[in-house]
């Protein structure tokens, strides 16, 4: 089973600026299969990066993803009052297809 | 567009037995296929596993097998999640989603069923 790391825990920041979260797989991720997910309070997930790099549909284009193999960023270059909430990566290479702990931006 | 409407929040007895329903619309629904996720009160997302929505055949993740079962009434377009003989720890949101493929992402979600087991 491929285990997810997320760092920070927690990114603290102030909207206008830039968020870096960082989401690690203990092995390789096959083909990249990486996702990154928001979920706002009170709500379901939803499917932001694919691919690790992908926009999914309607995702505004200050979301970014990078990465490969076992490391992966998700960037949001200037954040809005929107984004700030818990983020989610998610890797669906290998069964069972796991998550990362998560990391919430709060404002600080 | 693709929406997935879940089943209402449900009080169990420990012992107990529940069912949730995700019932889709927007899209053929036997091309995608159905996962379902765990979230714990306060806690992360855990993936339970997926049916494959074409031939019924489910996929459980390791934890989930023996009192979870995923199934499917394609004739009202509807998923279910029953799990069987609920302890407190299965206290949790449920939220069934869809993906394009077997290693895709999961792109749609619904609103989430909250399950809570409690004497």
């Amino acid at each position: 089973e491929s285990v997810l790391t997320q760092s920070p825990a927690t990114l603290s920041l102030s909207p206008g600026e830039r968020a870096t979260l960082s989401c690690g797989a203990s092995q390789s991720v096959s083909s990249n299969y990486l996702a990154w997910y928001q979920q706002r309070p009170g709500l379901a997930p939803r499917l932001l990066i694919y691919d690790a790099s992908s926009r999914a549909t309607g995702i505004p284009d200050r979301f970014s993803g990078s990465g490969s193999g076992t490391d992966f960023t998700l960037t949001i270059s200037r954040l809005e009052p929107e984004d700030f909430a818990v983020y989610w990566c998610q890797q669906y290479g290998s069964s069972p297809f796991t998550f990362g702990p998560g990391t919430k931006v709060d404002i600080k | 567009q693709v929406q997935l409407v879940q089943s209402g929040s449900e009080l169990k007895k420990p012992g107990a037995s529940v069912k949730v329903s995700c019932k889709a619309s927007g899209y053929t629904f036997t091309i995608y296929a159905m996962n379902w996720v765990r979230q714990a009160p306060g806690q992360g997302l855990e993936w339970m596993g997926w049916i494959d929505t074409n031939t019924g055949n489910p996929t459980y993740a390791q934890g989930f097998t023996g009192r979870f079962v995923f199934s499917l009434d394609t004739s009202v377009i509807t998923a279910y999640l029953q799990i069987s003989s609920l302890k407190a720890e299965d206290t949790a949101v449920y939220y069934c989603a869809t993906s394009p493929c077997t290693s895709c992402p999961l792109d749609y979600w619904g609103q989430g069923t909250l399950v809570t087991v409690s004497s």
